[in-house]
């Protein structure tokens, strides 16, 4: 079965620095694969998704993710985080018509 | 364009009454889905409904949780009696769905609800 999984609980990072958010995933075929955010009280946005071509797709807020078939890998990054991309992040997998979710991780953003 | 929306956002029931949440769809997808999130199960999907219809419902985890989808804009995800384990973060969410869209899907801000 497909699974997506977020290797990483917690991040704390400085605001400023760089922030990268792994996500791993297992499908047999090509994957529809996406990365939403959750802010504090807040629903589920889409920051991009990749369902082919270019292996780096670019996203909302300055968010980019790359997907390495090679490694099931399917990274978000940014390359300087703001204070207000403190939040919980999720990565999905869409089989057929059901988004499949990691745990999630959430982002702590320290001035 | 307007997104998801659900009604109410918030709400706090005693146990074993009734709790009605509300969704209007994004207009003119075809697809409607219900999520819960828990801190112990992350979020799920609890029904999916493809033009009015539900395909599949497998994650409703009892017969006290009943969802509806009377037209393709509104769906309505009922608990009876509800119990303070349902206590939750409810995601309504839409999309079209058609294999060149690549069935992106939308969600509402959720209901937060407390049963004590």
């Amino acid at each position: 079965a497909q699974s997506v999984t977020q290797p990483d609980i917690h991040i704390t990072v400085s605001e400023g620095a760089s922030l990268e958010l792994r996500c791993n995933y297992s499908y047999g075929a090509t994957p529809y694969l996406f990365w939403y955010v959750q802010s504090p009280g807040q629903g589920l946005q889409l920051l991009l998704k990749y369902f082919s071509g270019d292996t780096l797709v670019q996203g909302i807020k300055g968010f980019e993710a790359e997907f390495k078939r090679s490694q099931s890998s399917f990274n978000l990054r940014k390359p300087s985080v703001h204070w207000s991309d403190a939040a919980e992040y999720f990565c999905a997998v869409l089989n057929d018509y059901k988004l499949s979710f990691g745990a999630g991780t959430t982002v702590t953003v320290r001035a | 364009d307007a997104g998801v929306i659900q009604s109410p956002r918030h709400e706090v029931t005693e146990m074993g009454q009734e709790v009605t949440l509300r969704c209007k769809p994004i207009s003119g997808h075809n697809s409607l889905f219900w999520y819960r999130q828990t801190m112990m199960r992350g979020l799920e999907l609890l029904i999916y409904f493809n033009n009015n219809v539900p395909i599949d419902d497998s994650g409703m985890p009892e017969d006290r949780f009943s969802a509806k989808m009377p037209n393709a804009s509104f769906s309505t995800l009922k608990i009876q009696p509800s119990e303070p384990r349902d206590s939750a973060v409810y995601f309504c969410a839409s999309s079209f769905q058609d294999r060149f869209s690549g069935n992106t899907i939308y969600f509402g801000e959720g209901s937060w609800l407390t049963v004590v």
